[in-house]
């Protein structure tokens, strides 16, 4: 039972525009919601979180965007560079559980 | 500060046999949590330790344990392995009470069952 789901296994941008990951999730008792970055050969890096309490955060070229009433969240890259290539994997947490929700991951590519 | 490491990094097992993965957290984190990277499900938590002591676990079969030790290293054991535990297995540490944005990952090991 995925309760959060990345839809989307690929992307491919060119350099300069914006990506947009999308990801979904099921359970609305989840208040907390990450990003994370991951390399091949390495571990997963956090990048970017929102509390439900918010509907955006933003930083640097990284801004993600929360719809509650959707179950559903996005992850925006403006400008892309091709160092942004690699697999976004979105996750999910409701406040006093220790573990965390991810998503099957979103392969970036980003052509130069 | 050293990073999260594990070893062995690959590892090759057959069906029916056993094996057990090591995880050295970053020096003062006592939380140690692992995961199961797989194509089709992505990381799936599969339990935490902190204190030597297991706070939480997933929804996975008895044939996965694991134990943590004093100096906060932790290991993870498949018994019994089945094809489809091959995968990439995860851990992560923090310093417990700190949110995930200071959780970090190892590289993972890359167990594969034949």
């Amino acid at each position: 039972d995925q309760q959060v789901k990345q839809n989307s296994p690929s992307l491919s941008v060119q350099e300069g525009r914006i990506s947009i990951l999308n990801c979904d999730y099921t359970n609305s008792m989840f208040d907390y919601f990450l990003w994370y970055k991951k390399y091949p050969a390495e571990g997963p890096t956090f990048l970017i979180s929102i509390s439900s309490i918010k509907d955006k955060n933003e930083d640097g070229r990284f801004t993600v965007f929360l719809n509650k009433s959707a179950k559903h969240l996005s992850l925006h890259i403006v400008p892309s560079q091709p160092g942004d290539s690699a697999v976004y994997f979105c996750a999910a947490r409701q406040t006093g559980a220790n573990n965390l929700f991810f998503g099957t991951g979103t392969r970036l590519t980003v052509i130069p | 500060k050293a990073g999260v490491t594990q070893t062995p990094r690959y590892l090759i097992k057959t069906r029916g046999q056993q094996v057990t993965l090591s995880c050295s957290p970053i020096s003062g984190h006592r939380s140690v949590s692992w995961y199961q990277q797989t194509p089709g499900q992505g990381l799936q938590f599969l339990f935490e330790y902190f204190s030597e002591t297991q706070r939480n676990k997933g929804n996975f079969p008895g044939r996965f344990s694991g134990r943590q030790f004093s100096n906060s290293r932790s290991e993870m054991n498949v018994s019994t392995l089945e094809l489809g535990d091959s995968a990439l297995y995860l851990c992560a540490s923090k310093v417990p009470g700190q949110g995930d944005n200071e959780q970090f990952f190892g590289p993972g090991t890359r167990l594969t069952v034949l």
